[in-house]
């Protein structure tokens, strides 16, 4: 058990519609990584926040949004959904506010969009 | 796009036998780390490297890395059939930002 946490497991949806997945860190992490995992695009980096901060961005699509809540946890908003989202989405967490060190992460979501 | 790069992509073997998975990238780095995922669970911590050192262990495991040639290796000895899983580099190049950057994995089959 990494200690992250991650709601709902399992996520099933049309196209156009909009959901949101939850993230809690390790206790005592101060970031939050979101990664997108599909068969075609291997595991890519979406977003990192740092402390309620954002703090890195990679291949986000404007359809997606995230934040930190004060209490730390992370929330991935993903709209106008496609099939092509259609993939598993893993949040990690670590102390620091690079991912120079071990990520943990959580055993993810996986969101099917029909 | 992705930094790290493992080859081969899948791997079988017996059980007893090493496997031996590689991986290259493209930037400066300061740390490789490998991770490993058993099918459709998260990603788990093996090891990491820094930049400066060019072989490490850990049990089993054992990982080199070559920052002029720009690739690892990951050793995997007197494999078990419960390491059947993916295994990916990772690394944290800058992009604008560190990113922790990971590849396509390798599959490895260990058989009983």
């Amino acid at each position: 058990d990494s200690g992250v946490t991650q709601t709902p497991k399992h996520l099933i949806t049309a196209t156009g519609q909009r959901v949101t997945l939850r993230c809690s860190p390790r206790s005592g992490d101060l970031s939050v990584y979101w990664y997108q995992q599909s068969l075609d695009q291997g595991l890519q980096f979406l977003i990192q926040y740092y402390n309620g901060e954002e703090r890195a961005k990679g291949n986000i699509l404007e359809r997606f949004s995230a934040q930190q809540f004060p209490d730390l946890h992370s929330e991935l908003n993903l709209s106008s959904l496609e099939l092509g989202d259609s993939a598993l989405y893993f949040c990690a967490s670590s102390y620091r506010d690079n991912p120079t060190g071990e990520l943990f992460f959580g055993e993810g979501s996986r969101l099917t969009v029909l | 796009s992705q930094q790290g790069e493992e080859d081969p992509q899948a791997l079988s073997i017996q059980e007893g036998e090493n496997a031996t998975m590689n991986c290259s990238y493209k930037t400066s780095i300061n740390n490789l780390q490998w991770y490993r995922q058993n099918s459709g669970r998260g990603l788990v911590h093996l090891i990491l490297i820094r930049s400066n050192e060019r072989e490490k262990h850990s049990g089993r495991l054992r990982v080199t890395l070559d920052t002029s040639k720009k690739s690892s290796s990951l050793l995997i000895t007197a494999s078990r059939a419960a390491d059947t899983a993916s295994y990916f580099c990772a690394t944290d190049g800058w992009a604008g930002s560190y990113q922790l950057t990971f590849g396509k994995g390798t599959k490895l089959s260990v058989i009983p």
